[in-house]
C-alpha cells in the first residue's frame, strides 16, 4: 500500500562524495516536494516540481539539485555533501489542483549521514 | 511571511489524560493551517486542516483543533490520550500563492504517553 516510497531508508556518504536520494510515487500526483529536516528543527522545503516545472526555494544551496525524469520518480542530488547536510530528507506529493487546500502525502524519509 | 511556532518540544501525559499541543501562527493573509503526525520510522500523516470554514476542526484518531484568530492559535487537543498517540506532531501553515501547497512547518512536539 506504500504510496510514496523513499530509498534508501539510511544513507551514509563521505564528505564531498556525491550522493543521490530517490523518491517514487504510485499516486500519479503532479507535484513532488523535497524537504530537509535537521535534528530538532522544522522540515524545510528545498524545492518542488509541478509536473516538469522545477521550483527552487530562494535559500536552497546550489549544492542541492533535483531531477524528475517522469511522473513517478524524483531524485535529490547532493553534489558535494558537507557535515551540515546530515539530515532527514523527506519527499512528499500532492495532486496539484487544490492549491493551499491540498493534502501532502509523505514518504518515510531518508536519513543521511556524512562522515 | 507565514510562520508557525510550537510551544513545548516535549509533552508527556498519562494515558486517559487530556492532550494539548500548542501552535501559534503568523500570517499576512488568512491562513490555511495543518497538523501532521509522524510515528516512529514513518512519514508524516495529515491529522486535520483548517481552510477558513468551521473554526473547530475534527481530525482522525479523535483529535481536534480550534482556530482562534484573536489569539493567532491553532492548538491540537484530544480528550483522552492513548498509548498509540505517542508520536511527533507538527503544525504547519500553507505558504501563500501558486498552485501548490508549500508547507511551512513548526519544530514539532514529541508526545509521550505514560501508562
Amino acid at each position: 500500500d506504500a504510496m510514496v516510497i523513499q530509498n534508501p531508508r539510511y544513507q551514509v556518504t563521505q564528505f564531498g562524495k556525491p550522493v543521490t536520494l530517490s523518491c517514487s510515487q504510485t499516486l500519479n500526483h503532479n507535484v513532488m516536494y523535497w524537504y530537509q529536516q535537521k535534528s530538532s528543527q522544522a522540515p524545510k522545503l528545498l524545492f518542488h516540481y509541478y509536473d516538469k516545472d522545477f521550483n527552487n526555494e530562494a535559500d536552497t544551496p546550489d549544492n542541492f539539485q533535483s531531477r524528475r525524469p517522469n511522473t513517478s520518480f524524483c531524485f535529490l542530488d547532493i553534489r558535494s555533501p558537507g557535515l551540515g547536510d546530515a539530515a532527514m530528507y523527506l519527499c512528499a506529493t500532492s495532486g496539484g489542483s487544490g492549491g493551499r487546500n491540498e493534502k501532502l502525502f509523505f514518504g518515510s524519509g531518508t536519513q543521511l549521514s556524512v562522515l | 511571511a507565514q510562520s508557525v511556532t510550537q510551544l513545548g518540544s516535549h509533552v508527556s501525559v498519562s494515558e486517559g489524560a487530556l492532550v494539548l499541543l500548542r501552535c501559534n501562527y503568523s500570517s499576512s493573509v488568512p491562513p490555511y493551517l495543518f497538523w501532521y503526525v509522524q510515528y516512529p520510522n514513518q512519514g508524516l500523516q495529515l491529522l486535520l486542516k483548517y481552510t477558513s470554514a468551521a473554526t473547530l476542526v475534527k481530525g482522525i484518531n479523535g483529535f481536534e483543533a480550534e482556530f482562534k484568530k484573536s489569539e493567532t492559535s491553532f492548538h491540537l487537543t484530544k480528550p483522552s490520550a492513548h498509548m498509540s498517540d505517542a508520536a511527533e506532531y507538527f503544525c504547519a501553515v500553507s505558504d501563500y500563492g501558486g498552485a501548490t501547497n508549500k508547507l511551512i512547518f513548526g519544530t514539532g512536539t514529541l508526545l509521550a504517553v505514560q501508562p
